[in-house]
């Protein structure tokens, strides 16, 4: 249990819809990362935020935002899905700013399905 | 842009029987080489970082061993436990602390 929860596991909905991911950091953990996953594509970085504001921006589509709560929570909101948006989606977190290590903890992903 | 190119995709071994793993990268400049560990309906967990040529790290019946180019993931006498999904990920040192190129895995089989 890396301790990063995300909710929820499973997520099926149609095309043009709007769906929210949600992500609770280890404890401690004051940066968080949003990953894409995708058969063709593997993992991408979409975004990054550290104690509430945005750090870095990766391949994330205009359709799709985030944020961070003060409780340090992070939420991906999917706006506007296509077909194509279908994939795992994972929230990781990290002691600092940035990823000195390279060890992140991720979640166990949610799972969007476009119809 | 970085890149990660890594393999086979897929490798099928018997238990015992040793093989490594391969990841090819391409970065201005190199911060650090990451491997991950992702089982099947799993988030991808942390193994090992390598920060240069030369370097190696061992946990268990797994090696990493870096050199400019290429970083190789060596299993000695692999389980059946062994199997998952193998990430490699870089980080450029011209780019910002924040974000990992990963990528696209290779699937580790190890049949008992």
């Amino acid at each position: 249990d890396s301790g990063v929860t995300q909710t929820p596991k499973h997520l099926i909905t149609a095309t043009g819809q709007r769906v929210t991911l949600r992500c609770s950091p280890r404890s401690g953990d004051l940066s968080v990362y949003w990953y894409q996953q995708s058969l063709d594509q593997g993992l991408q970085f979409l975004i990054q935020y550290y104690n509430g504001e945005e750090r870095a921006k990766g391949n994330i589509l205009e359709r799709f935002s985030a944020q961070q709560f003060p409780d340090l929570h992070s939420e991906l909101n999917l706006s506007s899905l296509e077909l194509g948006d279908s994939a795992l989606y994972f929230c990781a977190s990290s002691p600092g700013t940035g990823i000195a290590t390279g060890e992140l903890f991720f979640g166990e992903g949610s799972r969007l399905t476009v119809l | 842009e970085d890149q990660v190119t890594q393999s086979p995709e897929a490798l099928r071994l018997q238990e015992g029987e040793s093989s490594s793993l391969n990841c090819s990268y391409t970065v201005s400049g190199l911060r650090g080489l990451f491997w991950y560990r992702q089982d099947p309906g799993k988030g991808p967990e942390f193994l090992f970082t390598l920060y240069s040529a030369g370097e190696e790290k061992e946990k268990e019946r797994l090696k990493a061993t870096l050199t400019k180019k290429e970083s190789f993931l060596h299993i000695t006498a692999p389980k059946p436990e062994d199997s998952a999904t193998y990430l490699c990920a870089v980080q450029d040192s011209g780019g910002s602390n924040y974000k990992l190129t990963f990528g696209k895995g290779t699937l580790l089989t190890v049949n008992p």
